[in-house]
C-alpha cells in the first residue's frame, strides 16, 4: 500500500545538536511538506517542495533546513538555531495542483521530537 | 495573511447526539478551499470534509456536514449521531485554490464523546 513513512516515531536530542527527521513517500507525489504542531496550536508550515532540488520556506522556517534530492524523500533538519525545537512534526505529500484535479494532502504519522 | 480561528478549545457531546464545531477565517481571496481534519489519539491527520468556496451547496460526508457562510467567513462542522470513535482533535483549515497545498490551520477543538 502507498503511503508516507516518518521515522522515528519518537526522537530525543540534547540541546545544541542538529537532528534530522526522515520522511519517505511511495505515492509518486511531486509535492512534499513539513508541518510543526505545538500544544494548543494548529499545524504550521515549515518548508515545502514541489519539485526535486527545489523548496520554499513556509511560515516558520527559521532554524530548520531541508533537502529534496529524490522525489520520494524530503528530510527535515532541526538545527541548533531553532529556539524551541520540542514539538510534533508532520510530513505530508500531494500531487501538483491542476484545474482538472485537486488531490488531497496525505499525512504521515509524525515524529515527536524532544530536546533537553 | 489568511487566518483561521477556532474559538472552542474543547467541546463534549453525548453519544448519539449532534454537535457543532465553529470556525471562522479571514481572507481577501474570493476562491479557496476549506477543510475539516480529524486528529485522533494516534495523531494521524484524517480529512473529514472539504468545501470549495465557489460552491454554494454545503458539503456533506455521511454523518458530517458543514454550514458554509461565505459572507460571514464562517465554516462550522456538524457531527450527527456522535459515536465514540469521533473523539479527537478537530482542525479547520484554509488554502488558496491554486498552487501548493499550503494549509493554514486553526488552533483546534478537542471533542469528547460521553457514553
Amino acid at each position: 500500500d502507498g503511503g508516507i513513512t516518518q521515522s522515528p516515531k519518537y526522537l530525543f536530542r540534547k540541546e545544541g545538536q542538529n537532528v534530522t527527521l526522515s520522511c519517505e513517500q511511495n505515492l509518486n507525489h511531486d509535492a512534499m511538506y513539513w508541518y510543526r504542531q505545538d500544544p494548543g496550536q494548529g499545524l504550521r508550515l515549515i518548508y515545502y517542495s514541489q519539485i526535486v532540488n527545489d523548496f520554499q520556506k513556509g511560515d516558520i522556517a527559521e532554524g530548520y533546513s531541508v533537502s529534496r534530492e529524490k522525489k520520494e524523500s524530503f528530510p527535515l533538519t532541526v538545527t541548533s538555531a531553532q529556539k524551541n525545537p520540542t514539538a510534533f512534526y508532520l510530513c505530508a505529500s500531494s500531487k501538483l495542483w491542476s484545474y482538472s484535479e485537486d488531490s488531497p494532502l496525505h499525512f504521515g504519522n509524525g515524529t515527536r521530537l524532544t530536546v533537553t | 495573511a489568511q487566518t483561521v480561528t477556532q474559538s472552542q478549545p474543547e467541546m463534549s457531546v453525548q453519544e448519539a447526539e449532534t454537535v457543532t464545531l465553529s470556525c471562522t477565517y479571514d481572507t481577501s481571496e474570493s476562491d479557496y478551499y476549506l477543510f475539516w481534519y480529524k486528529q485522533p489519539p494516534s495523531r494521524q491527520m484524517i480529512l473529514v470534509i472539504r468545501q470549495e468556496a465557489y460552491k454554494q451547496q454545503n458539503a456533506t460526508e455521511n454523518r458530517f456536514s458543514v454550514n458554509f457562510q461565505k459572507a460571514a467567513k464562517s465554516f462550522s462542522l456538524k457531527i450527527s449521531d456522535s459515536q465514540l470513535g469521533d473523539a479527537a482533535m478537530y482542525f479547520c483549515a484554509y488554502r488558496r485554490i491554486q498552487g501548493a497545498q499550503k494549509l493554514v490551520f486553526g488552533q483546534g477543538t478537542r471533542l469528547t464523546i460521553n457514553p
